[in-house]
């Protein structure tokens, strides 16, 4: 099972639309979280960390349960350009030093 | 403008071949990582380095190796390259210590091994 576990999708979704992912992780030292976006044949790029409280940037939401061991990104009035990847990752602690492992992504296509 | 650079975007290699990928970055961060992509799999960490001259293995070191003999550049090499090692290779960086934590990425290598 991999630590870091994400429905690879792809969600297709149209304009406008309110779109949700979920992320699930399994190691309960996990201590930060982030969502990063990977534009095809591009980079990842830092889209968001995820607070314990919740915390909004724009049209972008994310929410971190600990209880549970899930994060998960809230993409409302859904963009065009916001069709990418989507990663999970998760960072830890361990006995070599802070891990940061990143799950496989969640495909998101927006249509006109 | 932070920038981390990788010496090909695009490589083709035969079985058995030497192969050297190489990063920079101009931002000095002191940690430096090497992962490879493949679909369904995610990014899975070969080696990073905290450090010139340091390195550490990650998760999937086999096959791999690594140099770091300046703070700026991380150099991948691939003793024998095999068909397996045909990857997406994507080159990060980070401070060490950054609230909150980001690793900034190069652009990818596409190798191909033939």
């Amino acid at each position: 099972r991999k630590e870091v576990e994400q429905d690879p999708g792809p969600f297709n979704v149209p304009e406008g639309a309110t779109v949700a992912f979920n992320c699930t992780y399994s190691n309960s030292a996990s201590q930060s979280f982030f969502w990063y976006r990977q534009d095809c044949r591009k980079e990842p790029k830092l889209l968001m960390s995820v607070y314990s409280s919740g915390n909004e940037d724009g049209r972008f939401t994310a929410q971190l349960n600990r209880a549970s061991q899930y994060i998960s990104l809230l993409i409302r009035d859904s963009k065009l350009s916001d069709s990418a990847t989507y990663l999970c990752v998760v960072r830890r602690g361990g006995t070599g030093g802070f891990k940061t492992i990143f799950g496989a992504g969640t495909r998101l296509f927006v249509k006109a | 403008d932070v920038k981390v650079t990788q010496s090909s975007r695009y490589l083709v290699k035969r079985t058995g071949e030497k192969v050297f990928l190489e990063c920079v970055q101009d931002m000095d961060h002191e940690n430096m990582f090497w992962y490879r992509q493949d679909p369904g799999l995610g990014l899975r960490l070969i080696y990073f380095s905290y450090d010139v001259k340091m390195k550490e293995k990650g998760d999937i070191p086999e096959g791999y190796s690594v140099s770091r003999e300046k703070k700026e550049r991380f150099s991948l090499i691939l003793e024998s390259a095999s068909t397996n090692q045909t990857s997406m290779y994507l080159c990060a960086s980070s401070f060490v210590r950054l609230n909150p934590y980001e690793q900034y990425f190069g652009p990818g290598t596409r190798l191909t091994v033939t």
